[in-house]
């Protein structure tokens, strides 16, 4: 049963500490995404490597937020320091890009159980 | 950038009633995908469509990716308690590859 799994499933924290989360994609696949879910925003897409190289980072704060992919079993994303405001879930999701006829084809993303953030 | 506009925001309907919901955009998107959460856990793929124009049902579920490729609408045929949660539509365009997930609908069920 490949499922994404993600460590911690919960984590409280004081404002200023640093935060550590892990994801472990589908074996296989090649994609990788992190996500942040609250309720005024919704799921927003913080980052995104495709073969463990960073594709896309845009919607992650750069001062704080950082996220890594040291193999392709593993990837994080850490906050340092950590606010209140990033009180979220963070959600990883991992999923497979296919070639057909040269052309670059994304597949569906399956996302892990999430971890829920709360820094005070 | 782009934006997914999904409605209704919320549905209360009673066990055993149909339910339709459905995502609009101004972009063109290349696949629509329709997921599920559940309350403390991340969204769960219910359908994927790839073709506009494109058909697919999935159990009580069924869905359609759009002719314009700036739509989809999800139906659930004969509700029951267990498909209470939040359904998200999202779409992918080849351009950017990632997905743009809309809002959420929130569907409560009476039993």
């Amino acid at each position: 049963d490949a499922r994404v799994t993600q460590t911690p499933r919960h984590k409280v924290t004081e404002m200023g500490q640093e935060v550590t989360m892990r994801c472990q994609p589908i074996l296989g696949h090649n994609t990788v995404f992190w996500y942040r879910q609250t309720m005024m925003q919704g799921l927003e897409l913080l980052a995104y490597f495709r073969n463990r190289a960073p594709l896309d980072d845009s919607g992650m704060p750069k001062d704080r937020f950082s996220a890594e992919m040291p193999d392709a079993t593993l990837a994080t994303l850490k906050i340092q320091p950590s606010e209140p405001r990033d009180s979220a879930v963070y959600f990883c999701a991992s999923g497979l890009v296919k070639k057909s006829g040269g052309a670059v084809e994304e597949d569906e993303q399956f996302f892990g159980p999430g971890t829920r953030l709360t820094v005070l | 950038g782009q934006q997914l506009n999904q409605s209704p925001q919320s549905m209360f309907i009673q066990e055993g009633e149909d339910v339709s919901m459905n995502c609009t955009s101004s972009s063109i998107f290349n696949t629509w995908l329709w997921y599920k959460q559940d309350p403390g856990e991340g969204p769960v793929l219910l359908i994927a469509l790839y073709k506009a124009g494109e058909l697919t049902s999935n159990g009580r579920l069924t869905a359609q990716f759009g002719i314009t490729r700036k739509d989809s609408f999800l139906n659930i045929s004969a509700s029951i308690p267990s498909d209470v949660g939040i359904y998200f539509c999202a779409g992918l365009s080849g351009s950017q590859g990632n997905l743009i997930f809309g809002k959420g609908t929130k569907l409560s069920v009476k039993p």
